[in-house]
């Protein structure tokens, strides 16, 4: 089955710096990979996502890179505000007999103001 | 729109008692998954239902069994709760038949095994 590996598993940095999730995933046949963020006792909210067929998608300070032949995709986000501190999960599916979600364990991200 | 609701939000069950957890949707949505999120370990599937009357085993299934009631509702029984089962549920719903496909969550439930 697919496997998906998150890092860093923690990463602080100051206010207005950016910040950088790197993920990469086992299954070739993956197509569709979104990312997460949960607050503290919170459900996941998706922040954005990228199908196989695009190498980068942007959204304001958020943007996602994947490299398919690397098998990895990775998250940026620029101009960091204290309220994007929380956690973060990207996953993957779409592969070969595989019809729901794998999550990586997740990036804590604290944005010292 | 509710999106997707849960309940109950907390329950504390002893060792070998049974429960439901419940998850209902009003997006129309067809596929519908339940997850387990433990500290420091993800989300891990559990089961899901790519469509009304269909249901499969994820990752992690055994202790749990799972009803498709309706396209709207598809809950989460616990036969004998173990402690090992103390975690965070969520439920989760997808317009397609599950592959490729944005899923939105619900608030989540507290369980604590004792």
């Amino acid at each position: 089955g697919e496997n998906v590996e998150q890092h860093p598993s923690t990463l602080s940095v100051q206010e207005g710096d950016s910040a950088v999730i790197k993920c990469t995933y086992s299954d070739s046949a993956s197509n569709y990979f979104p990312w997460y963020k949960q607050e503290l006792g919170k459900r996941p909210q998706l922040i954005i996502d990228i199908r196989s067929n695009v190498g980068e998608k942007k959204d304001q300070r958020i943007a996602v890179t994947l490299n398919k032949t690397a098998k990895h995709f990775s998250l940026h986000i620029t101009e960091t505000q204290p309220e994007d501190s929380a956690v973060y999960f990207c996953a993957a599916s779409g592969g070969t007999g595989r019809r729901a979600l794998t999550f990586g364990s997740g990036t804590r991200l604290q944005v010292q103001p | 729109n509710a999106g997707v609701t849960q309940t109950p939000k907390f329950q504390v069950l002893k060792t070998g008692q049974s429960m439901t957890l419940q998850c209902a949707q009003d997006m129309n949505h067809n596929s519908m998954y339940w997850y387990r999120q433990d500290p420091g370990m993800g989300l891990r599937l559990i089961y899901y239902s790519a469509s009304e009357g269909t249901t499969d085993k994820g990752e992690v299934p055994n202790g749990y069994n799972v009803s498709r009631l309706n396209k709207r509702e598809f809950s989460l029984r616990l036969e004998s709760a173990a402690p090992s089962q103390t975690s965070v549920y969520f439920c989760a719903s997808s317009p397609g038949q599950g592959d490729s496909d944005t899923q939105y969550f619900g608030p989540g439930t507290r369980l604590t095994v004792l």
